[in-house]
């Protein structure tokens, strides 16, 4: 079965440092792979997304997130953290299915950003 | 710009009652799935739907469960005997078709089983 593993539940960085989330998935076949942030009350948001081609893959906000098959990882990384930028953040894979809306998340990891 | 609504933001309800949570889907989108998070776990899948019937639904979503599209807009979540262990945000989320497009999520209901 697929599984998403976000190995650091909690990073804290100071502002204008840089960051890497990491993420090592789990699954069978060609891994679609997605970041969602979560801001305090407010939905998951879309980040960027892997399908296939370059693997490196630009997003909002100054995100980007490498697909490293032969490590299994889809790390997300932002050269110069933005104080705006603590929330949680959240790795996932499409787990199958027939609408590529049914993901498997990871546990998450909570930025939080220092002055 | 669009976005997926749920409602309400907090319910507090005792053990053994019905609950109802409403989604209102981003409008022309067609594919709608619930998703919940109990507190300190991971985001887990629950149920998608398609055309008025459930397409997909992960061992969770068991009889207590049901999803309903009453009318053209709202997309609802039933739990029909509330447990302690049903307490966890729930969140709504909506795609305009079957391709790799993005997945849009509402920003969740708590839910609190006392």
């Amino acid at each position: 079965a697929q599984s998403v593993t976000q190995p650091d539940i909690h990073i804290t960085v100071s502002e204008g440092a840089s960051l890497e989330l990491r993420c090592n998935y789990s699954y069978g076949a060609t891994p679609y792979l997605f970041w969602y942030v979560q801001s305090p009350g407010q939905g998951l948001q879309l980040l960027l997304k892997y399908f296939s081609g370059d693997t490196l893959v630009q997003g909002i906000k100054g995100f980007e997130a490498e697909f490293k098959r032969s490590q299994s990882s889809f790390n997300l990384r932002k050269p110069s953290v933005h104080w705006s930028d603590a929330a949680e953040y959240f790795c996932a894979v499409v787990a199958g299915g027939t609408s590529y809306g049914k993901l498997t998340f990871g546990q998450g990891t909570i930025l939080t950003v220092h002055p | 710009e669009p976005e997926v609504t749920q409602t309400p933001s907090h319910q507090v309800t005792q053990m053994g009652q019905e609950v109802i949570l409403r989604c209102v889907p981003i409008s022309n989108h067609l594919y709608f799935y619930w998703y919940r998070q109990i507190l300190g776990q991971k985001v887990e899948f629950l149920v998608s739907f398609y055309n008025n019937e459930i397409s997909e639904k992960s061992e969770i979503f068991d009889d207590q469960f049901s999803v309903e599209r009453p009318d053209g807009s709202n997309f609802t979540l039933k739990i029909r005997s509330t447990k302690l262990e049903d307490s966890a945000m729930y969140f709504c989320a909506s795609k305009r078709g079957s391709n790799t497009g993005e997945l849009f999520f509402g920003e969740g209901s708590r839910l609190t089983v006392l």
